[in-house]
């Protein structure tokens, strides 16, 4: 079955600095993956999505951008955190039916 | 964006069986619905889902309406460890547009 991992679980950055969350996914080749975020309060917004190595699909313009460097690997960056940045980010991958999610990353932007 | 439907929050007597509603009145044929729970500050957990027929699994029952534009999860024996966020979600078998709503909050009541 596939696995998720995400890391780091918690982060607090300054305003304007960069950001790297890392997701890479065990048990399965080639899968579909996702980068969602939920802000305090709300519900899961879809960020990017990807279906290969180089290929992303963003769903939201905004001050983040992904990239798929390897098969298994889905990075979720930054170059300035805006204080609107925080939120819960979550990684995600399809399966037989669904997804599978991470257990995600609390970002706090100070 | 999401097309489902679903009320803010709910309470249920532990021990007695949840019924979560969902409307989906603009559903397509080929796409199925999926419930979701999330528990605070953790990755949603998939739970069930189903294209026309009532689906049931050890977790939970999912009723279909006949004509799809609607459904209900039933968790038969609510415990305290079912409080969480249930988000119902429409898409497509093998569509990248997975979009939650803001899910109904669910409370059990001891």
């Amino acid at each position: 079955s596939q696995t998720i991992h995400q890391w780091p679980a918690t982060l607090v950055q300054p305003v304007g600095s960069p950001l790297s969350l890392e997701c890479t996914v065990e048990g399965t080749s080639n899968p579909n993956l996702y980068w969602y975020r939920q802000a305090a309060g709300r519900g899961l917004q879809l960020l990017f999505y990807s279906v290969g190595i180089g290929q992303i699909s963003s769903e939201v313009p905004q001050n983040l951008s992904a990239s798929r460097p390897q098969d298994r690997q889905f990075i979720l960056s930054s170059k300035k955190l805006l204080l609107s940045d925080s939120g819960f980010y979550l990684c995600a991958c399809r399966r037989d039916y669904g997804y599978t999610f991470g257990s995600g990353t609390r970002l706090t932007v100070v | 964006d999401a097309k489902t439907t679903q009320p803010p929050s709910m309470d249920c007597a532990e021990g007695r069986a949840a019924n979560l509603p969902c409307n989906h009145s603009t559903i397509s044929g080929n796409e199925y619905v999926y419930w979701y729970r999330q528990i605070h500050s953790q990755g949603p957990q998939y739970i069930i889902h189903g294209l026309k027929n009532n689906e049931t699994n050890e977790m939970a029952s999912l009723i279909i309406t006949e004509d799809r534009k609607s459904s209900t999860l039933i968790l038969p024996h609510a415990t305290l460890r079912d409080t969480a966020v249930y988000y119902c979600i429409v898409s497509s078998w093998a569509g990248n547009q997975f979009y939650f709503g803001t899910g109904t909050s669910l409370t059990v009541i001891p």
